[in-house]
């Protein structure tokens, strides 16, 4: 079975900086891999994913995350924060053939004007 | 065209009660999914359909919960005899056909506490 290890449960950063959002995961095959986004009362929505090709996979909202087998990582990246991207972020694994993604628990970003 | 969408937004409900959870997904999308989302937790899957039946029901945590997606489209997450440790966010999603590098469309949830 598949599982993701985001190890930070918050991260604060300043507008305009630059932000990276560690995500590990534990699968023994090559892993499909996503980003989710969470918003106050609002649905998560998909930034990006990884199924296969091209390691560095650039989403929505100036968001690019890179997949490290190596390292079994895929970590999210933004050259500069705005304050709109305050909000929750998940990392999930998934496997060839499922159809339901394992999500990490989750961190919290917060932005400071 | 529309999302997902989820009502109530948010139900108080006692111990011991019944509640119903409805989901209305992206309209032609057969496939859809129940989550749970505990409190600082990512969500965990509970049951997927495909149109009418459930495919996979192996993430419900006990026969209190059963759901129900009699036409293929609108489903309804039932859970009898509510107890203080349902409460969460109950999170449904579709997508267009279930198939593993689909993307998943995510209703807002509703917020069930059980007091």
């Amino acid at each position: 079975a598949q599982s993701v290890t985001q190890p930070d449960i918050h991260i604060t950063v300043s507008e305009g900086a630059s932000l990276e959002l560690r995500c590990n995961y534990s699968y023994g095959a090559t892993p499909y891999l996503f980003w989710y986004v969470q918003s106050p009362g609002q649905g998560l929505q998909l930034l990006l994913k990884y199924f296969s090709g091209d390691t560095l996979v650039q989403g929505i909202k100036g968001f690019e995350a890179e997949f490290k087998r190596s390292q079994s990582s895929f970590n999210l990246r933004k050259p500069s924060v705005h304050w709109s991207d305050a909000a929750e972020y998940f990392c999930a694994v998934g496997a060839q053939g499922s159809y339901i993604p394992t999500f990490g628990r989750g961190t919290s970003l917060i932005v400071h004007p | 065209g529309a999302g997902v969408s989820q009502t109530p937004s948010n139900k108080v409900t006692e111990k011991g009660k019944y509640v119903e959870l409805r989901c209305d997904p992206i309209s032609g999308h057969t496939a859809l999914y129940w989550y749970r989302q505990s409190l600082g937790q990512g969500p965990e899957f509970l049951i997927y359909f495909q149109g009418t039946g459930a495919a996979d029901d192996s993430g419900l945590p006990n026969d209190r919960f059963f759901a129900v997606r009699p036409e293929g489209s609108v489903s309804t997450l039932k859970i009898q005899r509510t107890e203080r440790g349902d409460s969460a966010v109950y999170l449904c999603a579709s997508s267009l056909a279930g198939l593993d590098q689909e993307t998943q469309y995510f209703g807002p949830g509703t917020r069930l506490l059980v007091l």
